[in-house]
């Protein structure tokens, strides 16, 4: 598999400010990363894929906005949430794909919350 | 798009086993994984399956019917540490290969 790490692991903030999350391959050299978000008692629902070096693939409904995702190296993506409010309130969990099968490891998560 | 369907909720006692199924919809199948999860903490990986069969990991099976969109996860011997929510995810090569992952089933192991 792949040890993969997330910080921070929570953060509270205030409502229209900028909150930025590390996610870094530990041991992996990662071309792309997964960027999920899961609200309580939810699932997991992709919100965008992180590529080495190029832009990020959003899903349908994610606004590329206000979710910037950067890429810059092998190692290390980040997302920052932008005039967070507090319907972002949730748990962030990036992910790096290895193996034959496809399978995704993932970060910790980082547990948002904005008041 | 995928439609993945599985329980919302199990309980089991400590020793027992339990079959967690999940049925799924896909136009370009390409795989299907079971992660674990603890409960605010994020998921692990479990298994994985892309042919049929059954997939043994100690406690852990699982098992695949392609033709019939359809999956199970067996866990034997519970205990109380597998008190968890259990995700069935599927590849679609159709969706570019990302995973979609169900809702999840919620174990309560009781002793």
């Amino acid at each position: 598999g792949a040890v993969v790490s997330q910080h921070p692991s929570w953060v509270i903030c205030k409502s229209g400010t900028s909150v930025k999350i590390e996610c870094r391959s530990l041991d992996f050299q990662a071309t792309t990363m997964f960027w999920y978000r899961q609200f309580p008692k939810q699932s997991l629902m992709l919100m965008a894929t992180s590529n080495e070096g190029s832009k990020a693939t959003y899903e349908q409904g994610v606004e590329k906005d206000k979710f910037l995702i950067n890429h810059a190296s092998l190692t290390l993506s980040t997302l920052t949430v932008t005039s967070a409010h507090p319907e972002d309130s949730s748990f962030y969990i990036c992910s790096v794909e290895t193996g034959t099968g496809g399978e995704q490891y993932f970060g910790p998560g980082t547990r948002l919350t904005v008041t | 798009g995928q439609n993945i369907d599985q329980p919302t909720e199990m309980t089991a006692t400590e020793g027992a086993i339990v079959q967690i199924n999940c049925t799924y919809q896909t136009s370009g199948f390409n795989g299907l994984f079971w992660y674990q999860q603890h409960a605010g903490e994020a998921p692990t990986f479990l298994s994985y399956n892309v042919l049929d069969g059954l997939e043994e990991k100690g406690r852990f099976s699982s098992f695949l019917s392609r033709s019939k969109g359809y999956s199970y996860l067996l866990l034997k011997e519970l205990q109380m540490k597998d008190s968890a929510s259990y995700l069935c995810a599927v590849r679609d090569k159709a969706a570019g290969n990302k995973l979609t992952f169900g809702g999840g089933t919620r174990v309560l192991v009781k002793p």
